[in-house]
C-alpha cells in the first residue's frame, strides 16, 4: 500500500527557476496539505485542501501555489524559487481534516535553491 | 492564537532509562493535542492524540502523555526507552478542524 507518495525526493534549483512538487495519495482522503520543515522551526503549514476544487492558505503561503483538480493529487508549485525556500517539504493527507482523522505523511522532498 | 512550545530541542538518555519530553501550548479555546514521531529520512507518524475524556492517553511503542489543562501542558513519557526510540518528536495542537500547528521538535537520542 503506497499511502502518500512525494516526488522527487531531492531537487536543486537555481534562483528564479520554477518547479512543481508532486504529491499523490491512494487512500481516497479528502484532506491534503503541504508543510515545510526548517531547523528549529518545526513544520509550518503552507496550503491545504479539504476536497477537490477547494484550496486555502496556511501560515506561510507566499511564493507557493496549489491546485486540487482530483482527490488523489495535490501539487505544490514554486513559480520563482528563492534561497529562502530551501527546505524539506512534506505532503500529508487525512480522511477529513478533523482531529479524529490523523495525518498521513509522505517521506518528504528535500529542496535546495542556490 | 494557538501556539506550541517544546522547551527541549535535544534530550539525551541512556537505554532503559525513563524519559519525558515537554510540551506546552497556548490557546483561548478547547484544543486537541497530538504527538508525532519522525524517524530519520521519513515523514511523521502519529504517536498519540488527546481529543477529550481521560487526560492520560496511551499511544504506540509504549509512549503515553498526560493532558493538564491548568498547566496547559501535554508532556510525553516513556518508562523505559530503547535505542529504536531515537527520533525527533513533535507536539501539535489544533483548535479548529483544518489546521494543525506544530512545535519546533525535540530530538531524542538514546545511548546504549
Amino acid at each position: 500500500n503506497a499511502g502518500v507518495t512525494q516526488t522527487p525526493k531531492f531537487q536543486v534549483l537555481k534562483t528564479g527557476q520554477s518547479m512543481t512538487l508532486q504529491c499523490a495519495q491512494d487512500m481516497n482522503h479528502e484532506y491534503m496539505s503541504w508543510y515545510r520543515q526548517d531547523p528549529g522551526m518545526g513544520l509550518r503549514l503552507i496550503h491545504y485542501s479539504v476536497g477537490a476544487g477547494i484550496t486555502d492558505q496556511g501560515e506561510v503561503p507566499n511564493g507557493y501555489n496549489v491546485s486540487r483538480s482530483t482527490t488523489e493529487d495535490f501539487p505544490l508549485r514554486l513559480l520563482s524559487a528563492a534561497p529562502s525556500q530551501t527546505s524539506v517539504y512534506f505532503c500529508a493527507s487525512s480522511t477529513s481534516g478533523t482531529p479524529n482523522s490523523p495525518l498521513h505523511f509522505g517521506n518528504g522532498t528535500r529542496l535546495t535553491v542556490t | 492564537a494557538q501556539s506550541v512550545t517544546q522547551l527541549d530541542s535535544q534530550v539525551p538518555v541512556f537505554e532503559e532509562a525513563p524519559v519525558e519530553l515537554r510540551c506546552n501550548y497556548s490557546s483561548s479555546v478547547s484544543v486537541y493535542l497530538f504527538w508525532y514521531v519522525q524517524y530519520p529520512n521519513q515523514g511523521l507518524q502519529l504517536l498519540l492524540k488527546y481529543l477529550s475524556g481521560s487526560t492520560l492517553v496511551k499511544g504506540i511503542n509504549g509512549f503515553e502523555a498526560e493532558f493538564n489543562k491548568s498547566q496547559t501542558s501535554f508532556h510525553l513519557r516513556k518508562p523505559s526507552v530503547h535505542i529504536s526510540d531515537t527520533a525527533e518528536y513533535f507536539c501539535a495542537v489544533s483548535e479548529d478542524t483544518d489546521k494543525l500547528i506544530f512545535g519546533t521538535g525535540t530530538r531524542l537520542q538514546v545511548f546504549p
